[in-house]
C-alpha cells in the first residue's frame, strides 16, 4: 500500500518560532509537493521538488523555504511563524513518467499559530 | 488570471440527476488534467486523470478536455449523496519539473 506520511496531524506554535513539517513517501516519487489549503483557497502550492536538494517555487513561496536531502524525505520550514501561516498543510509526491501521474497525498497537517 | 479557475459553488444537484463541474486553465502547454475528490476532514484521491482531447469515462464519471479552449470537466451520472465532497481540478507541466497546480475547487452536495 502506497504511502506518505506526515510528520504530525495537529501543531500549535508560537509567533516567530521556526517550525519543520516533515513529509515523507515510500513509493521511490521523484516529484514531492506542499501545499497550503485555505478555505475557498483550494490549494495552493508552495515548493515543489523534482530531484534531490532541487526545489522550484510555488505560486505562494514567502515565508517559507524547502529542504530535499534524501528522495524519500521533503520539508517545509517556515523560518518565523506569523499567524497568517495558520493552515491546512498537505504534502504530495508522484512519479515523473514522461506525463504528470497521479498525486498520493498524505494525512495533513493542521498547523496552529498563536 | 488564475492558473487553473473553478467554479466555487456550492453546486446543489438532487439524487440521480448529472453533476456538471467545470474547470479552465490558462498555460497552453499543459499535458495532464485531473479530477480530485475530498471528503470534508480528508486528503484529496485521484477519481480521473485525462491527457488527451476528448472524453474518458470511467463509471458514472465522465472527464472531458479541450485543449484549444483550455477547459477541462467532469460529468458525474446518477449522482450519490456519497458525491457530496470537494472536488478539484489540477493540471500538470511536465515541462516544468512536474509541476501541478490545483484550481479552488468546487463543492458539491447530492440531496437525497
Amino acid at each position: 500500500d502506497v504511502k506518505v506520511t506526515q510528520s504530525s496531524r495537529y501543531l500549535v506554535k508560537r509567533t516567530g518560532e521556526k517550525v519543520f513539517l516533515e513529509c515523507v513517501q515510500d513509493m521511490d516519487h521523484e516529484n514531492m509537493f506542499w501545499y497550503r489549503q485555505d478555505p475557498g483557497l483550494g490549494l495552493r502550492l508552495i515548493y515543489f521538488s523534482y530531484d534531490v536538494k532541487m526545489k522550484e517555487k510555488g505560486d505562494i513561496p514567502e515565508g517559507y523555504s524547502v529542504s530535499r536531502e534524501k528522495k524519500e524525505r521533503f520539508s517545509l520550514i517556515l523560518e518565523s511563524a506569523s499567524t497568517n501561516q495558520t493552515s491546512m498543510y498537505l504534502c504530495a509526491s508522484t512519479l515523473r513518467d514522461g506525463m504528470n501521474t497521479e498525486a498520493f497525498f498524505g494525512q495533513g497537517t493542521r498547523l496552529t499559530v498563536v | 488570471q488564475k492558473e487553473v479557475e473553478q467554479n466555487s459553488g456550492p453546486l446543489s444537484v438532487p439524487e440521480g440527476a448529472i453533476a456538471s463541474l467545470n474547470c479552465t486553465y490558462s498555460d497552453r502547454v499543459s499535458q495532464s488534467f485531473f479530477w480530485y475528490r475530498q471528503y470534508s476532514g480528508k486528503s484529496p484521491e485521484l477519481i480521473m486523470s485525462i491527457y488527451s482531447n476528448g472524453d474518458k469515462e470511467d463509471g458514472r464519471f465522465t472527464a472531458q478536455l479541450n485543449k484549444a479552449s483550455q477547459y477541462v470537466s467532469l460529468l458525474i451520472r446518477d449522482s450519490q449523496p456519497s458525491d457530496s465532497a470537494t472536488y478539484l481540478c489540477a493540471v500538470g507541466d511536465y515541462n516544468q519539473g512536474g509541476k501541478l497546480i490545483f484550481g479552488q475547487g468546487t463543492e458539491l452536495s447530492v440531496k437525497p
